[in-house]
């Protein structure tokens, strides 16, 4: 199985910082790489697929980057609305694995 | 527009079974990849299982020969049969759309909750 570690577990962060998030595959996985946001007691939202490819409707603050076994998820300039919490998932093989998750909190 | 609604959790005894059921709407379940993801509680994201477009499944070991995932294309609903319940299959359970290297997620339904105690 492929695991996948985040980094790091949480954050604090100000309103108008950028973030940066950072998820590592034990083996190279190409492209195959999501991110996806979840706010408490909500359904995860996609942000992400391929690495860097927005999903339709995810405002162009979010960007990703990365490829084979490093991967980052940029947040440009946090709003109240972005504290959440960060999964980046691969889905080069099953079974398809998740990060431990990054919290983003208020500073 | 894509909707995914779950049902067909609930509270069941260790041993039981139960059947979750994923309702969509805005597209065809029978031409997507779709999968199961659940999320225990305070817990991360675990991936389930997958249906292809073309019927094959796949598993994760921890539910591998006690989980069965289906489809009704003429119902375009997805299905999640679970057998053998143990404890550490509570959860909230996720239909998904997408889940292969063909298709990454990108809808998710809003959840249902499945809670295995005596």
């Amino acid at each position: 199985d492929i695991q996948m570690s985040q980094s790091p577990s949480s954050l604090s962060a100000s309103v108008g910082d950028r973030v940066t998030i950072t998820c590592r595959a034990s083996q190279g996985i190409s492209n195959y790489l999501a991110w996806f946001q979840q706010k408490p007691g909500k359904a995860p939202k996609s942000l992400i697929y391929a690495a860097s490819s927005l999903q339709s409707g995810v405002p162009s603050k979010f960007s990703g980057s990365g490829s084979g076994t490093d991967f980052t998820l940029t947040i440009s300039s946090l709003q109240p609305e972005d504290f959440a919490t960060y999964y980046c998932q691969q889905y080069s093989s099953y079974p398809l694995t998740f990060g431990g998750g990054t919290k983003v909190e208020i500073k | 527009e894509v909707q995914l609604v779950e049902t067909g959790g609930g509270l069941i005894q260790p041993g039981g079974s139960l059947r979750l059921s994923c309702a969509a709407s805005g597209f065809t379940v029978s031409s997507n990849y779709m999968s199961w993801v659940r999320q225990a509680p305070g817990k991360g994201l675990e991936w389930v299982s997958v249906i292809y477009s073309g019927g094959a499944t796949s598993y994760a070991d921890s539910v591998k020969g006690r989980f069965t995932i289906s489809r009704d294309n003429s119902k375009n609903t997805l299905y999640l049969q679970m057998n053998s319940l143990r404890a550490e299959d509570t959860a909230v359970y996720y239909c998904a759309r997408g889940g292969h290297r063909n298709q990454g997620v990108d809808y998710w339904g809003q959840g249902t909750l499945v809670t295995v105690s005596s």
